[in-house]
């Protein structure tokens, strides 16, 4: 089955500051890639997804690159603010009605 | 208001005693699974439903049933909860043909003793 791993574990960074989440995934037949954001205490929620048939998609401050020949896509946060502290989820699933799997979390937090 | 809930939010029992998570959705999705999330371990799938009298195991089913007998409904049962199934549960509804858009419920924190 899929496995998906996230690096690092924990990120730290100044507000202001980019961040960059990276996942990697082991199933060429994944296409289908989404982020999901956890506040604290809070449930998680989609905050952008991408497709196989795309390299890169932007939304406001966040954009998501995938290489899908090297397995890894990645989550990209500009100019940070202290509400972007959260975890944050990469998922991977073979497609549109097949089971969805996620990557362990990364916790990210933005200094002020 | 489109929401998923779940009841109840939290839970404190003992080892062996059953128990009832219920999960109900108002967005008419065909999907419904069940997660558990424990530090460390990220987010894993407990049990799925496809449709109404469809269901499928997960990741980590073992010690866990679930029934979907209506659309709008997939309750996660404990028959004999252990402390090792301590931790935080979401349910989370999905549209058809978009699995990767997982609607998740508040969550329900759940310690067995």
């Amino acid at each position: 089955g899929e496995n998906v791993e996230q690096h690092p574990s924990t990120l730290s960074v100044q507000e202001g500051d980019s961040a960059v989440i990276k996942c990697t995934y082991s199933d060429s037949a994944s296409n289908y890639f989404p982020w999901y954001k956890q506040e604290l205490g809070k449930r998680p929620q989609l905050i952008i997804d991408i497709r196989s048939n795309v390299g890169e998609k932007k939304d406001q401050r966040i954009a998501v690159t995938l290489n899908k020949t090297a397995k890894h896509f990645s989550l990209h946060i500009t100019e940070t603010q202290p509400e972007d502290s959260a975890v944050y989820f990469c998922a991977a699933s073979t497609g549109a009605n097949s089971k969805l799997t996620f990557g362990k979390g990364i916790t990210l937090s933005v200094r002020p | 208001e489109a929401q998923v809930t779940q009841n109840p939010r939290y839970l404190i029992t003992v080892t062996g005693k059953k128990l009832t998570v219920t999960c109900s959705q108002n967005m008419n999705h065909e999907y419904m699974s069940w997660y558990r999330q424990d530090p460390g371990l990220g987010l894993r799938q407990i049990y799925y439903s496809m449709n109404v009298e469809v269901t499928d195991k997960g990741d980590v089913p073992e010690g866990y049933k679930v029934s979907r007998k209506e659309k709008r409904n997939f309750p996660l049962i404990l028959e004999s909860p252990s402390p090792n199934q301590t931790s935080l549960y979401f349910c989370a509804s999905t549209p058809r043909g978009r699995a990767y858009e997982q609607y998740f419920g508040p969550g329900t924190r759940l310690t067995v003793t």
